[in-house]
This record gives structure tokens, sequence and C-alpha cells, in this order.
């Protein structure tokens, strides 16, 4: 099946500073999300982004899908924004509809 | 956008029991999926719930161990039989939207 990798496992920064997450994946895909999982363990969605570019306030993210890789920035990063982020792809193979293959994710902390 | 309620949130269970854990959607949805997320791992999708057919189950996971109601196109259950403290977990349900996935909130199942 197709795998998906994440970096970094865990990243510690301080308020207001950026960081860059990472998401390659093994094969093509019909869809790639990005979420954030709060403490009480609630996946929040925050990108929807088979290919591309979004932005959505200090968040923004770009997919490559051509060379399977796809990048999640955090701008002026909050003690809010910690937690851990997972990538989630579905392979475009005929009999993977709807299911969501995720990365182990990377644990973000901001200090104050 | 699909507004998924899930419950029961959390609970604690005596080893050898079983628990049913419900997920309700806002709207009709042809597929639904369970998730199980053991501490500090990613994701792993447990099985698809198809209304009207049995629940198509991923490797590792069987049917009299995580047996999956389907019986109308907003509502599934999951149980988790015969308990053991290895099933501590977080278990999420999921539907597939227009273009994206969507959670509920988790069941945080601690067995003791």
């Amino acid at each position: 099946g197709i795998q998906v990798e994440q970096s970094p496992p865990d990243l510690i920064l301080q308020e207001g500073a950026n960081s860059t997450l990472r998401c390659n994946f093994s094969d093509s895909v019909n869809n790639l999300q990005w979420f954030h999982q709060n403490p009480w363990g609630q996946l929040i969605n925050l990108f929807y982004i088979p290919s591309g570019t979004k932005q959505n306030g200090r968040l923004s993210a770009t997919t490559v899908a051509t060379e399977r890789y796809s990048l999640l920035y955090i701008s002026s990063s909050q003690t809010t924004d910690s937690g851990v982020y997972f990538c989630a792809v579905v392979s475009a193979g005929g009999t993977s509809y709807g299911k969501l293959t995720f990365g182990q994710g990377t644990i973000l902390t901001v200090h104050p | 956008s699909a507004v998924i309620s899930q419950k029961p949130s959390r609970d604690i269970c005596q080893r050898g029991t079983s628990l049913t854990i419900q997920c309700q959607v806002d709207s009709q949805v042809t597929m639904m999926f369970w998730y199980r997320q053991q501490p500090g791992q990613s994701l792993t999708l447990i099985a698809t719930a198809n209304q009207g057919s049995e629940a198509t189950y991923e490797s590792g996971f069987v049917i009299d161990k995580f047996p999956i109601s389907r019986p109308n196109l907003t509502f599934s259950t999951l149980t988790v039989s015969n308990m053991s403290p290895e099933d501590s977990s977080i278990y999420l349900c999921s539907v597939q939207g227009q273009v994206e996935a969507f959670f509920g909130q988790g069941t945080r199942l601690t067995v003791v």
C-alpha cells in the first residue's frame, strides 16, 4: 500500500517563529489532507490539497503531486498551534476511495 | 462539510467487557469509516461500513473483535468486544464529503 512519511517527528518553537512540516508519499493520490489533532484527540481539518497551494490565515500548504510531497507552513506560531499535525492521503488506486492513510505525525510544541 | 456526533466521548471499561461506540452524521453518506489511534501512534483504518452490506475490514482487524452495524445512511456503530488493556485507544469515525474527509470528535477508551 501507499506509504506516507512526515518530518520532522518533533518540533519545538518559540512563539512567533515560523516552521515548515513535510509530507512525502510513495504513490499517486486522489486526496491529501492536513489535520491538526488537539489535546482532546479531535482532528481538525486544515487543508484539502491534492495539488497546488492554499492559504488560510497564518497557515498555508503546497502539494507538488508530480514529486509526491506536500508542505505545511505555519507562520508567527502561537501556543495554541501546539499539538500533532497529520498528513493523510487516499491512494489513486481503484479500491481506495475514502480510505485515508496517515503519516506518523509531527508533534509541535510552541513555547511562550 | 459534514457534522459528525460520536459518543461516548470517553469511557473506562473492565477487561473482558464490550463497548459500543455510536456515530451519527447530519447528512446521508454512502460509506463511513472507523479508525483506531493507539497511544502515541498514528491513525489506522479498522473498517469501511457500507449501508446494506457487511463491513469491509482491513488487514489485522476481524469482525468478531470489532463488529460494525450500519442500519441507515446516517448512523453506524463500532463495538470493541472482549476488551483487553491493549484495546485502550482513541476510536474515530469518519465520512467522505464532497472532496474531503471529516471526523467525529473521537472516543477515548481506557481498559483496566
